[in-house]
């Protein structure tokens, strides 16, 4: 199951900010946090993962919380195309072929023109 | 940019046929993967291979399934006497060495009719 709580959908204005939330109050010390998302029934598209330090690409950003609990997935110009589900998904750290995804409900974010 | 491929995008089959769904993922990727998503449900994962042979699969991937590497390029999910219940996308994912990042392709639609 997955151990992470997103909301179910969001609006956001294009041109602003998007700010995608998620709570993982159980996460263990080799666990990183990992964003994906899916934009109508395509793959899913990687788009940034952290262990305790905020994180920036071309992206995204990605803020941690210092108790590591939550974070928040930031894009900072929304456009039309960013409309998708993110998934906020936590996975050990050490990779393998073990360590799969498990993919979530996800936050259903519409950009609206 | 490296992109997984997968073939066919989109399959017709008839209940109790075998189908075979194929994957090319990126070249120096060592992990592979397979997922499913039923229209309107979560991305569900399904098995992962990682040198020759399975490293972990889920209570889905029943006897009715097989993986294959069979060459060194291509990876293959297949579907041995196909239900109703087995409509849905396909989608194949390889990760490199350090197994941190998963890449997905654009999957296959499979119908069962």
């Amino acid at each position: 199951d997955a151990k992470t709580t997103q909301p179910p959908s969001m609006d956001c204005a294009e041109g602003r900010a998007a700010n995608l939330p998620c709570n993982h109050s159980t996460i263990s010390g080799n666990e990183y946090v990992y964003w994906y998302r899916q934009i109508h029934s395509q793959g899913p598209q990687y788009i940034i993962h952290g262990l305790k330090n905020n994180e920036t690409n071309e992206m995204a950003s990605l803020i941690i919380t210092e108790d590591r609990k939550s974070s928040t997935l930031i894009l900072p110009h929304a456009t039309l195309r960013d409309t998708a589900v993110y998934y906020c998904i936590v996975r050990p750290y050490y990779g393998g072929a073990t360590n799969k995804l498990i993919f979530g409900t996800g936050t259903l974010l519409a950009v609206q023109p | 940019e490296p992109e997984v491929t997968q073939t066919p995008s989109h399959q017709v089959t008839q209940m109790g046929q075998e189908v075979i769904l194929r994957c090319v993922p990126i070249s120096n990727h060592l992990y592979f993967y397979w997922y499913r998503q039923i229209l309107g449900q979560k991305v569900e994962f399904l098995v992962s291979f990682y040198n020759n042979e399975i490293s972990e699969k889920s209570e889905i991937f029943d006897d009715q399934f097989s993986v294959e590497r069979p060459d060194g390029s291509n990876f293959t999910l297949k579907i041995r006497s196909t239900k109703l219940e087995d409509s849905a996308m396909y989608f194949c994912a390889s990760s490199d060495p350090g197994a941190n990042v998963l890449t997905f392709g654009a999957g296959s639609r499979l119908t069962v009719l």
